[in-house]
Parts: C-alpha cells; sequence; structure tokens
C-alpha cells in the first residue's frame, strides 16, 4: 500500500520567514496530493491540494510543487505569521471514487512572533 | 448549513465495554471514512464506504466495526477486542464529481478515554 514520509516532524520560524514543508510518497498510482492544516483541539481542514497533471499550485501565500518523477512533494509558506502555527499533514490518494487518502505524520509550525 | 457532525465530542469507555461514535453529514457525499488520530502521529485508516450498505476495512480495523444504512451516516463501533482504544477519532467525508475526487470534510472528532 502507500506510504507517505513527512519532513520536518517539528518547524519554527520567526514571523515573516517563509517555511518548507516536505512529503514523500510511494505508490506512483498516486495523483492526487491535498494538505491539511490543524489548530490545536479542532479538525484538519484543507488549505490546498495539487494533482499529477500540475506541477505546482499558489494561493495567495501558499504553494504546492509536485514532482512525479522522484515522488515528493512539498507545502511552501512565505511571510509567516503567528496564525499560520498548527500541525500540517500532507496526504497522498489515487483519484477513484474511493478515493482514501494516506497521510504523513503531520509538521508542528510555530511561528514566533 | 453543510457539513459533519460528531457526536459525542468526549466519550468514556469502562474496560470491555462496546461504544459506538456517530457521524452524520449533509453534504451529500457518496464516500465517507473514520480515521484514528494519536498524539504526535499522522491519522490512520479504520474503515471506510463508498456507498450504502457497503464498507471496506483500512489498515487498522481490528477491534471495530461500522455500518452504512444510510447514506447520511457512518457510525463506528468500538469493541472490547480493541485493546488499545484511546485516541481521538475523525470521520470524513468527500465527494467525487466528474471522475474527480476531492479533498475530505472532517467532522470535529470524538475523544474517546477508557476510564
Amino acid at each position: 500500500g502507500e506510504n507517505v514520509e513527512q519532513h520536518p516532524s517539528t518547524l519554527s520560524v520567526q514571523e515573516g520567514d517563509s517555511a518548507v514543508i516536505k512529503c514523500t510518497y510511494s505508490d506512483s498510482a498516486s495523483n492526487y496530493f491535498p494538505w491539511y492544516k490543524q489548530e490545536l483541539g479542532k479538525r484538519p481542514q484543507l488549505i490546498i491540494d495539487i494533482r499529477s497533471n500540475v506541477g505546482e499550485k499558489k494561493d495567495q501565500r501558499i504553494a504546492v510543487t509536485l514532482n512525479k518523477t522522484a515522488k515528493h512533494f512539498s507545502l511552501h509558506i512565505t511571510e509567516t505569521q503567528p496564525e499560520d502555527s498548527a500541525v500540517y499533514f500532507c496526504a497522498a490518494s489515487i483519484n477513484t471514487n474511493a478515493g482514501k487518502s494516506t497521510f504523513g505524520d503531520g509538521t508542528t509550525l510555530t511561528v514566533k512572533p | 448549513d453543510g457539513g459533519i457532525t460528531q457526536s459525542p465530542k468526549y466519550l468514556f469507555r469502562k474496560e470491555g465495554q462496546n461504544v459506538t461514535l456517530s457521524c452524520e453529514q449533509n453534504l451529500n457525499h457518496d464516500a465517507m471514512y473514520w480515521y484514528r488520530q494519536d498524539p504526535g502521529q499522522g491519522l490512520r485508516l479504520i474503515y471506510y464506504s463508498q456507498i450504502v450498505n457497503d464498507f471496506q476495512k483500512g489498515d487498522i480495523a481490528e477491534g471495530y466495526s461500522v455500518s452504512r444504512e444510510k447514506k447520511e451516516s457512518f457510525p463506528l463501533t468500538v469493541t472490547s477486542a480493541q485493546k488499545n482504544p484511546t485516541a481521538f477519532y475523525l470521520c470524513a467525508s468527500r465527494t467525487f464529481m466528474d471522475g474527480v475526487n476531492y479533498g475530505y470534510t472532517f467532522g470535529s472528532g470524538t475523544r474517546l478515554t477508557v476510564v
């Protein structure tokens, strides 16, 4: 089955700096890669996603890149703010009706004011 | 207001007891999922269902059971066979339209503790 590895497990940055979280996946059939943000005690929420026919996608301060050949994808957050502090999860799935996602172990991002 | 509702928010289970976690969605999503989250770990898949009256085991199904009698509902039972049930349980659903699947919508979770 699919295996997703996520690094780093913790990341601390100064407000205004950039943060990068990296994930690798094992199943070459995976073609949908969402990222979720989970604030303390709350539900995960989808913040951005990318499909295998696209190499990069951007939404304001958040961007995701995908390298299908190397089987890795990354989340980039620019101009970080304290409210970006949360746990971020990457996931990989195959674009089918079942579409079950395999998650990485999460990255705890702390943005220091 | 569309979404997924999980109940209860907190649940305490005694040794040897079965408990059922509720998950209801009004998003008209076909697929529903149950994940378990342990501290410092990612989400691990327990069971999932694509359509009514059909469901499949995930990676950690032992000690759990589910049913899918209605499209809107996907309850999870934690049986006495689950030896370490203390965790945060998340229910999710997703839509699949025009041959494309989309990200999950999650419920707010149930925190289960064995007492």
